[in-house]
């Protein structure tokens, strides 16, 4: 119940193109569903998070889509870069604070 | 940068040692947070501190405990090390222990040999 799953576990996408990852969950209570960012040596950066009871939300090139019925969300990168070149992580927060984070996916953006 | 400091940058014991991390969280924060990131893994929940008093912890033995310090700065001390607590600490630091976003430090490399 306290599992986030993420998938795929690695990605390549042209330069240009749109990187699209998935998560899902099943415990109804997390309320809060953030995205990190992670180079090599580096400890995570948040990118960009969201509410249960919001649907999208959009920064920049980066867009989350969330489905509260499917319990599912999802991190879509537009006009992805070279030097998005990162693994990304989703998470989610329970009642208590924790962030359970989902496995990671490698992304690597080919010039 | 998060402006969330920790220190020492990688760190080599033997099993059965001891050792200590320390985390100078963000100006203002008043809640930190641990977690464990073994390599190809995302980060695994420790505990959790706020105004200096645990109130949260994850699936971690005893061995593993920590400290919040009057202005926040956090230690993580992990005795009778075993080689699978080789990983990085991340620290985290929030403005409240409500508050969603969690700010990472560029963690600590242990390395157990």
């Amino acid at each position: 119940q306290q599992q986030v799953k993420q998938s795929p576990q690695s990605l390549i996408v042209q330069k240009g193109g749109i990187s699209i990852i998935n998560c899902a969950y099943e415990n109804t209570a997390f309320d809060y569903f953030p995205w990190y960012q992670q180079f090599p040596g580096k400890g995570p950066a948040l990118l960009i998070a969201i509410r249960p009871d919001v649907s999208e939300k959009k920064e920049g090139r980066f867009t989350i889509s969330f489905n509260k019925s499917a319990k599912q969300f999802s991190l879509h990168i537009m006009d992805s870069q070279p030097g998005d070149s990162a693994t990304y992580f989703c998470a989610a927060r329970d009642q208590g604070g924790k962030l359970i984070f989902g496995q990671g996916t490698e992304l690597s953006v080919k010039p | 940068e998060t402006g969330v400091t920790q220190s020492p940058t990688h760190l080599i014991k033997t099993r059965g040692q001891q050792v200590t991390l320390r985390c100078s969280s963000q100006s203002g924060h008043n809640t930190v947070s641990w977690y464990q990131q073994a390599l190809g893994q995302g980060p695994q929940f420790i505990f959790q501190y706020y105004r200096e008093e645990e109130n949260g912890r994850g699936n971690f033995p005893p061995r593993f405990s920590g400290l919040q310090f009057p202005n926040y700065s956090s230690e993580l001390n992990v005795n009778a090390l075993e080689l699978d607590d080789s990983a990085l600490y991340l620290c985290a630091s929030s403005l409240e222990a409500s508050a969603g976003m969690r700010y990472f430090g560029p963690g600590t490399r242990l390395t157990v040999t």
